[in-house]
């Protein structure tokens, strides 16, 4: 079965440093990846997708994700946040073997300080 | 274009009633997903329409809970006889539904609060 482990609940940070959100997997077989962002009082939305090719994939509002097939990991990064960044994310894996499910992990909530 | 839009946004309940919870898929979108989310979790997977069929219900926790979606487009999330465990956020997700449906971008709804006291 799949399974998806973020290993942070919070990450603080103060605007402008960097920031990486840890995400693990445990499956198989080959799987999809993805990151989603939940703004407070807003439905989630999609960061990014890994599906296959370039492990590195770039998304929306600068962040980027890099596939490590090896390490079972998917890890989310952005090299300077701002405070609009304040939000929950959530990892995510499927794939052929889950069906037509989506595992999300527990998610982090990333708190920019200014 | 319209989101994907649920109804009510809050229900509050008694133990043991029963509840609907209603799903508007963006239009055009064949695929619907419901998902739960307790407190401090990531959403839990309930079901999976493609068009009118549940292609995948395996989530569903047990047989008091039941969707439909008659025309293919909303969806209805019903609940009998509530428990105080079932309090959640119930959310509703659309996609287009291509062939391999898990690398779809799924498009959520705000969600809706549902407290069975």
């Amino acid at each position: 079965a799949q399974s998806v482990t973020q290993l942070d609940s919070q990450v603080p940070v103060f605007e402008e440093a960097p920031v990486e959100l840890r995400c693990n997997y445990s499956s198989s077989v080959s799987v999809y990846l993805f990151w989603y962002v939940q703004y407070p009082n807003q439905g989630l939305q999609l960061l990014l997708k890994y599906l296959s090719g370039s492990t590195l994939v770039k998304g929306i509002n600068g962040f980027e994700a890099e596939f490590n097939k090896s390490q079972t990991s998917f890890h989310l990064r952005k090299p300077s946040v701002h405070i609009s960044d304040t939000a929950e994310y959530f990892c995510a894996v499927s794939g052929p073997t889950g069906g037509f499910k989506t595992i999300f992990g527990a998610g982090t909530r990333l708190f920019v300080k200014a | 274009g319209a989101g994907v839009s649920q109804t009510p946004s809050n229900k509050v309940t008694e133990k043991g009633k029963y509840v609907e919870l209603r799903c508007d898929p963006i239009s055009g979108h064949t695929a619907l997903y419901w998902y739960r989310q307790s407190l401090g979790q990531g959403p839990e997977f309930l079901i999976y329409f493609q068009g009118t069929g549940a292609a995948d219900d395996s989530g569903l926790p047990n047989d008091r809970f039941f969707a439909v979606r008659p025309e293919g487009s909303v969806s209805t999330l019903k609940i009998q006889r509530t428990e105080r465990g079932d309090s959640a956020v119930y959310l509703c997700a659309s996609s287009l539904g291509s062939g391999r449906a898990s690398t779809d971008t799924q498009y959520f709804g705000p969600g809706t609060r549902l407290t069975v006291l």
